[in-house]
């Protein structure tokens, strides 16, 4: 089965940019869709968006403009990147893999606050 | 944008018992729903896609049905592990789209 873990800092300054890695184990990077998912405190999942190992995205239009998803399969690897935050982008990042995630790495928690 | 209504919000069951979750999307979307169970300070945990089929390693007291704008998730033999908040999501068209979730709790 495979794993997944985030890593990136847990607290973002308000304007400046979001930055999270997936590293992916126990399985190659090289198929499948990969995910993006976040979850304010108390609330909600929200999808971000997702990039084929080839390369290709789609993201959310409510983030459209702020966020970057991108892949390195030689580290079996993807990020996300969210420009401009302010305090709504405080919540728990996953990653998951595929359209379906049906595997989620245990989720990471950004704060933004100065 | 498909928006997902889910309800009850709330459910309050006893062990033993079966209840059904609901989900309803603002439009079509096929059989492209998903089903995911989330317990307190964890990652959400995938039971169903495709509105009926189980994802590997998900017991079978777990069943999905419907198609179009109609699902349900129905969890038969209520044990104290299944009291949690479950998610349907859409993943026909884009934005994907989860419903508000529907906290079930121990009566």
């Amino acid at each position: 089965q495979v794993q997944l873990q985030e890593s990136g800092p847990g607290l973002v300054k308000p304007s400046e940019t979001l930055s999270l890695t997936c590293t992916v184990s126990g399985g190659s990077i090289s198929s499948y869709y990969w995910s993006w998912i976040r979850q304010p405190p108390g609330k909600g999942l929200e999808w971000i968006g997702y990039i084929y190992y080839s390369g290709s995205t789609n993201y959310n239009p409510s983030l459209k403009s702020r966020v970057t998803i991108s892949v390195d399969t030689s580290k079996n690897q993807f990020s996300l990147k969210l420009s401009s935050v302010t305090a709504a982008d405080t919540a728990v990042y996953y990653c998951a893999r595929g359209i379906t995630m049906p595997d989620w790495g245990q989720g990471t928690l950004v704060t933004v606050s100065s | 944008d498909i928006q997902m209504t889910q309800s009850p919000s709330s459910l309050s069951a006893s062990v033993g018992d079966r209840v059904t979750i609901t989900c309803r999307a603002s439009q079509g979307i096929s059989n492209y729903l998903a089903w995911f169970q989330q317990k307190p300070g964890k990652a959400p945990k995938s039971l169903i896609y495709a509105a009926s089929s189980l994802q590997s390693g998900v017991p079978s007291k777990f069943s999905g049905s419907g198609s179009g704008t109609d699902f349900t998730l129905t969890i038969s033999s209520l044990q104290p592990e299944d009291f949690a908040t479950y998610y349907c999501q859409q993943y026909n068209s884009y934005p994907y789209s989860f419903g508000q979730g529907t906290k079930l709790e121990i009566k």
